[in-house]
């Protein structure tokens, strides 16, 4: 059974790029949130998406964007890079009718220069 | 917003030693939970607690919901060198969807 799987692993940016991260949830899992997790810190929430939708959306600016397929696979988008955007960057799929069971993947390591 | 003060930030301790680490919000939660990070890895899922009061076990590991909600410890008896590494702690409080996470604890068990 398959858990979170993110891609890519590793990605260094240049300041003012654009990046896309991907994230294929657990079997069965519905629902994606995405935390942003700087070094030393604990994961700070960005978004949540259910049925292709942003559900709620934490204290981040409008240059992170995101998306959520059919599939429930989602995106991660974020422009205009600055070099505080560099962090860990984890997804973690839930069932939304199942409490608090969120699975989180290994992350994708951002690296803005 | 909301904060979770997590401490101790860091603890070297001998291996057979018990350890003891907690968190404090500045608002109330519905949910606790536990969480260990290794290098290199997303967090995994240790404990979840759902109600004031709840004390919960799973193996050596021990976590309770404070009574007043704003409050959680995790206790870990008998360390060994696989305990090694970062123990959030994470709430949910109200209708919101997202994780307020702690900053942290680096346990490191010395043999």
């Amino acid at each position: 059974d398959a858990g979170v799987t993110q891609s890519p692993t590793h990605l260094i940016k240049t300041r003012g790029q654009q990046v896309t991260l991907r994230c294929s949830p657990k079997s069965g899992h519905d629902t994606v949130s995405w935390y942003q997790q700087a070094l030393g810190q604990g994961p700070q929430f960005i978004f949540q998406y259910y049925e292709e939708e942003e559900r709620q959306r934490g204290n981040f600016p409008d240059r992170f964007s995101g998306h959520q397929f059919p599939n429930y696979s989602s995106e991660l988008n974020v422009n205009a890079l600055l070099l505080g955007d560099s962090a860990l960057y984890l997804c973690a799929s839930s069932l939304s009718q199942g409490g608090y069971g969120y699975t989180f993947g290994s992350g994708t390591r951002l690296t803005v220069v | 917003g909301q904060q979770l003060n997590q401490s101790p930030q860091s603890m070297f301790i001998q291996e057979g030693e018990d350890v003891s680490m907690n968190c404090t919000s500045s608002s109330i939660f519905n949910t606790w939970l536990w969480y260990k990070q290794d290098p290199g890895e997303g967090p995994v899922l240790l404990i979840a607690l759902y109600k004031a009061g709840e004390l919960t076990s799973n193996g050596r590991l021990t976590a309770q919901f404070g009574i007043t909600r704003k409050d959680s410890f995790l206790n870990i008896s008998a360390s060994i060198p696989s305990d090694v590494g970062i123990y959030f702690c994470a709430g949910r409080s109200g209708s919101a969807r997202q994780l307020t996470f702690g900053s942290g604890t680096q346990l490191t068990v010395l043999p």
